[in-house]
């Protein structure tokens, strides 16, 4: 009954190789956001889209990249992975941002880079 | 900038005892404080605390807000090995997007 739905769990790719995680809801939530979490450290905002608009964090570098095809579908591109950019990412849906209701996330894809 | 800091950062205790994790934070337009239990995988949401919600339970788990302090506390009762995980504290800030702001996390570990 998973309600957000990342894949694959696990991805090693290589320095510098492109590679896409990606995302998938079943809320029709209107809000989809993208999180980095480094070990022993708090997750980071990367991006959000509030439909289709794409909202970017300032200190999110130009490297992550993030499409929103449809309401239930998010992707996160990163463009050329350094080994800094290893880490747990998580997906998380609201069904909007104002209103105080949590958010909902996915199990994470965990990125090692070789 | 939004600042939330949770103390402590691991915790080992023993099955049976009582455990009180600490949150605290620094936002502009505070709007809500959340905790969410993290286990390996989806962090998964606990409670949701408001100036019109200052206290929430649920079995064994507790949540406070003191808005004066700045800060909540969670409250684990009776632990069990179950409740070993990362327990995490957000704020959200009212603002143009708001963004929750995540502290690190308190990594508590229940031994039999």
């Amino acid at each position: 009954d998973a309600m957000v739905i990342q894949n694959p769990r696990y991805q090693v790719t290589q320095f510098g190789k492109p590679v896409t995680l990606s995302c998938s809801q079943t809320l029709n939530h209107n809000v989809m956001y993208w999180y980095q979490q480094k070990s022993s450290q708090a997750p980071k905002l990367l991006f959000h889209y509030y439909d289709k608009d794409f909202n970017n964090e300032a200190d999110t570098p130009d490297n992550f990249q993030s499409r929103r095809p449809n309401t239930s579908f998010c992707f996160l591109d990163i463009r050329s992975p350094g080994l800094g950019d290893a880490a747990m990412y998580l997906c998380a849906t609201s069904r909007d941002r104002q209103s105080n209701q949590p958010q909902h996330f996915g199990d994470g894809t965990r990125l090692s880079i070789l | 900038e939004d600042k939330v800091v949770q103390s402590p950062l691991s915790l080992v205790v023993h099955e049976g005892d009582t455990v009180t994790l600490n949150c605290s934070y620094e936002v502009t337009n505070f709007r809500s404080l959340l905790w969410y239990k993290q286990e390996k995988k989806a962090p998964t949401f606990l409670f949701m605390l408001t100036s019109s919600g200052i206290e929430k339970k649920s079995g064994r788990l507790s949540s406070i807000l003191d808005k004066k302090e700045l800060s909540s506390i969670l409250n684990i009762t009776a632990t069990q090995t179950g409740d070993s995980a990362i327990y995490l504290c957000a704020v959200k800030s009212g603002g143009s997007n708001y963004k929750l702001t995540f502290g690190k996390g308190t990594l508590l570990t229940v031994n039999p």
